[in-house]
Formats: structure tokens, sequence, C-alpha cells
């Protein structure tokens, strides 16, 4: 079946740096892959949808200078966390849209930021 | 903007047991799908029911649909500890192409042996 390889799975970095977290389906195309944000005991909420070769779509409320995506292949899609503060810290989950098979939907394992 | 509202939110139970989760929802829909989130983890799918069907069984599981009530419920029959994990309904968001997937809050299920 369809598999999404999210990396890093833990990452610790200091406030005011960057950080990029990678999100590849490994055995198919995805033109659509989406970024989630998730906290403890908490739901999972859609941030952006990334497009291979064009801008991500964010959701409202969420900052696009602070998340920034790139979809530049049609097997990777990146989030960067710029200038990271400890109130970023969270758990990060992408998806990637495979239309070749219901649900249609695969996730990463994601991963968890700690902004100290 | 979430799509699904489960109940109950947490949910504790003995080995053996049956579970059911409910989730409601807002808007027309294609389909609702309900995944499995342990710890810590990503998300997997456990089954998917189309608008057009009102029941749909998969192992252990049973799924329910209500389209003029918006609401749908996960049987899990026969609990395991295994079975332990946050479950969540979620709605593709109908009105676009984007493919948006929209989570309900979850329900927290605890199964102790």
């Amino acid at each position: 079946g369809a598999v999404v390889s999210q990396h890093p799975s833990r990452v610790i970095c200091k406030s005011g740096t960057s950080v990029k977290i990678e999100c590849r389906s490994l055995d198919f195309q995805a033109t659509t892959m989406f970024w989630y944000r998730q906290f403890p005991k908490q739901s999972l909420m859609l941030m952006a949808t990334s497009n291979e070769g064009s801008k991500a779509t964010y959701e409202q409320g969420v900052e696009k200078d602070k998340f920034l995506i790139n979809h530049a292949s049609l097997t990777l899609s990146t989030l960067t966390v710029t200038s990271a503060h400890p109130e970023d810290s969270s758990f990060y989950i992408c998806s990637a849209r495979d239309p070749r098979h219901l649900p249609g939907y695969t996730f990463g394992s994601g991963t968890r930021l700690t902004v100290v | 903007s979430q799509q699904g509202e489960e109940d109950p939110q947490a949910l504790s139970i003995q080995e053996g047991e049956n579970a059911t989760m409910n989730c409601s929802y807002k808007t027309s829909i294609n389909n609702l799908q309900w995944y499995r989130q342990n710890s810590g983890r990503g998300l997997v799918h456990l089954i998917l029911i189309r608008s057009n069907e009102r029941e749909k069984h998969s192992g252990r599981l049973r799924v329910t649909l209500d389209t003029s009530k918006k609401s749908s419920s996960l049987l899990i029959t026969a609990s395991r500890a295994a079975d332990t994990a946050s479950y969540f309904c979620a709605t593709p968001d109908r009105g676009s192409t984007l493919g948006r997937l929209y989570f309900g809050r979850g329900t927290q299920l605890t199964v102790w042996p």
C-alpha cells in the first residue's frame, strides 16, 4: 500500500531558529499533500494544502510567513517553521493524497517539535 | 475548520466489552472516514463509509451513518487492550477540489486488561 515517510520524528530547537520537516511519498506520486498540527489530547488541525509546483493553500488563521511550505517534486513536501518560538511546539503530521485507492489519504508518522 | 465532533471525548472499558464512539458533522458529505492514532504516532485508516451507505463492517468494526442526522458511529466489538488509542472521524471537504480532510475532536479509548 501507499507509504508516507516523515522526517524527523523528533526535533528540539532553540527559539529563533528555523526547523524543516520533510514528508515523502515513497511508492506513489502525490500532487497534493496536507500539513496538520496537533496539540496534546486534541484533534488534528489542518494548516495548509501543498500542491506540487504551485503555492500552498493555507487555512484561515495560519501564518504563511511562519509556516513555509514547499512542494517541489511529486514525492516531497517540506514544512519549515521559521523563527520558532515555544508556542510552536507541537506535533506536526503530513498526509499525502493518493487517489488511486480509497480512502486516498496516507499519513506520515508525525514530528514532535519542541522549541526551547 | 473542523467538520466532525466526537463523543465521548474519553472512554474507558474492560477487555471484551464493546466500545461505541459517535461523530457528528456539519455539512453534506460524500463519505466519512474513521482513523485510529496510537499515542504520538500518525494516523491509520480504519474504515470508510459512503454517503449512500448506512452500515459497514470490517472485522470487529461496525460503522453506521445517518445522513439525516449528520452523524456516524464506530463500534468496536470484543475490545482488546491493543485497541487503546485515539479514534477520529474525518470528512473530505466537498466544496473544493483540494481534497482537504477535516477531523473531529476524537475519542480517547482505553481498554483495560
